[in-house]
């Protein structure tokens, strides 16, 4: 199975902050990669598929890059709606397999 | 509007059995894959299995192979898993989402997710 790794677990942050996750494969998978966003008893919801694109809907604010094995998500300026946990996952080969999830508080 | 609604969680022993249910709407379920992911309380998230549209392929995560079975009735726009031979471990909120993310068939991840269904195992 592919092992995703996402770091930091935590990352702690204020409104207007840049901040960057970072989730690296255990093996190339391509730009097969997705992000999601998930809210405290809330279902996740997509951000970025394909390591990059946007998700429509989603603000700006959010970028996605990598490819092969490493791979970030980008928040530009951080806004309260923000603060959640997000999870990478890639879909390359079954099973899916997603990283343990980064949870951004407000600092 | 996609909408996907899960039913059919509980508390149930050990060893025993639950059919989950999702019902899909906004969308034409006979054209997408779908896949259920499970989050055991307080921890991340794991993919359990997913359908191709016409139910001839399906896929498992190692964990539940055996013991729980996914299907679909188009005709009903309804997902479903059998689960059997429950654990303790096998607690979690299960997820309907649909699966545009299928090795070799799709690219868009899984781009809609249901509000999930709690399934608890113990005696």
């Amino acid at each position: 199975d592919i092992q995703m790794t996402q770091s930091p677990s935590t990352l702690s942050a204020s409104v207007g902050d840049r901040v960057t996750i970072t989730c690296r494969a255990s093996q190339s998978i391509s730009s097969w990669l997705a992000w999601y966003q998930q809210k405290s008893g809330k279902a996740p919801k997509l951000l970025i598929y394909k390591a990059s694109t946007l998700e429509s809907g989603v603000p700006s604010r959010f970028s996605g890059s990598g490819s092969g094995t490493e791979f970030t998500l980008t928040i530009s300026s951080l806004q309260p709606d923000d603060f959640a946990t997000y999870y990478c996952q890639q879909y390359k080969n079954y099973p899916y397999t997603f990283g343990q999830g980064t949870k951004l508080e407000i600092k | 509007e996609v909408k996907l609604v899960e039913s059919g969680g509980g508390l149930v022993q050990p060893g025993g059995s639950l059919r989950l249910s999702c019902a899909a709407s906004g969308f034409t379920f006979s054209s997408y894959w779908m896949s259920w992911v499970r989050q055991a309380p307080g921890k991340g998230l794991e993919w359990v299995a997913n359908i191709k549209q016409d139910g001839s392929e399906k896929y498992y995560v190692d964990s539940v192979k055996g013991r729980f079975t996914i299907s679909r009735d188009n005709t009903k726009n309804s997902l479903y898993m059998q689960m059997n031979s429950l654990r303790a471990e096998d607690t979690a909120v299960y997820y309907c989402a649909r699966d545009d993310a299928a090795p070799g068939f799709g690219d868009l991840g899984l781009d809609y997710w249901g509000q999930g269904t709690l399934v608890t195992v113990s005696s």
